[in-house]
């Protein structure tokens, strides 16, 4: 079971590129590394997913080293808007594999 | 709106008492996932259903369980509930498709459980 750690929190400036690192040392072969955003008294909503490599979408960015160890969410630019708590997730589903939630990152954008 | 919802919004009950916790996923999605969100604990994956079959096990007490229905909702069973259940639950739910780079999950807006 890949044990998955983040910074606890981050503060950054709009406009700002912010960039969240993950650790997950156990990934198995055949996990992918998801990203979330948090806001208070919300679900969870889905930002970005990889595997291997470099994956960019319309809102952000995901890194991820040749020994995928670790991976690393770009938000390009932020906003006051950005301000929410940000959790990779390590896994897949299928085959008795599990999933495995970062320890979270809080982010928080200023003026 | 995901379109996932969950039933009730908010639980108070006391120990042990056992409680039903309701998901349905969004339309055409056949995965659904159950997480417990705690203060100290932070996001724990429960369970996972595909097609009424169980899929995946996580952190699950055995005092606790789940189901889904032929249509496709779920139900998470909460029982001899202790002061330490106390926490947010959360449903999510997807097409379980892992040959790309965008199973995404979408989540309800969870139940939030408090156990006196």
């Amino acid at each position: 079971l890949a044990k998955t750690t983040q910074p606890i929190s981050m503060d950054s400036y709009e406009g700002q590129e912010v960039n969240i690192t993950c650790s997950h040392n156990n990934i198995a072969t055949n996990d992918y590394i998801t990203w979330y955003q948090q806001f208070p008294s919300q679900g969870p909503r889905f930002i970005i997913q990889g595997y291997k490599t470099k994956v960019t979408n319309e809102v952000a960015s995901l890194f991820i080293p040749a020994d995928r160890k670790s991976s690393t969410l770009s938000l390009p630019r932020v906003s006051l808007s950005d301000t929410a708590v940000y959790y990779c997730l390590v896994g897949r589903t299928g085959g008795g594999n599990k999933l495995t939630f970062g320890t979270g990152t809080q982010l928080k954008v200023e003026l | 709106d995901s379109g996932v919802t969950q039933t009730p919004k908010h639980l108070i009950t006391a120990t042990g008492q056992r409680v039903t916790l309701r998901c349905s996923p969004r339309s055409g999605d056949l995965s659904v996932y159950w997480y417990q969100q705690s203060l100290d604990q932070g996001l724990q994956f429960l369970i996972q259903y595909y097609n009424g079959e169980e899929r995946a096990k996580g952190n699950i007490l055995e005092r606790f369980s789940a189901q889904q229905f032929p249509d496709l909702h779920s139900e998470l069973n909460l029982s001899s509930l202790e002061l330490g259940d106390s926490a947010l639950y959360f449903c999510a739910s997807s097409v379980e498709v892992w040959d790309g780079e965008r199973n995404e999950q979408f989540f309800g807006p969870g139940t939030r459980l408090t156990v006196l």
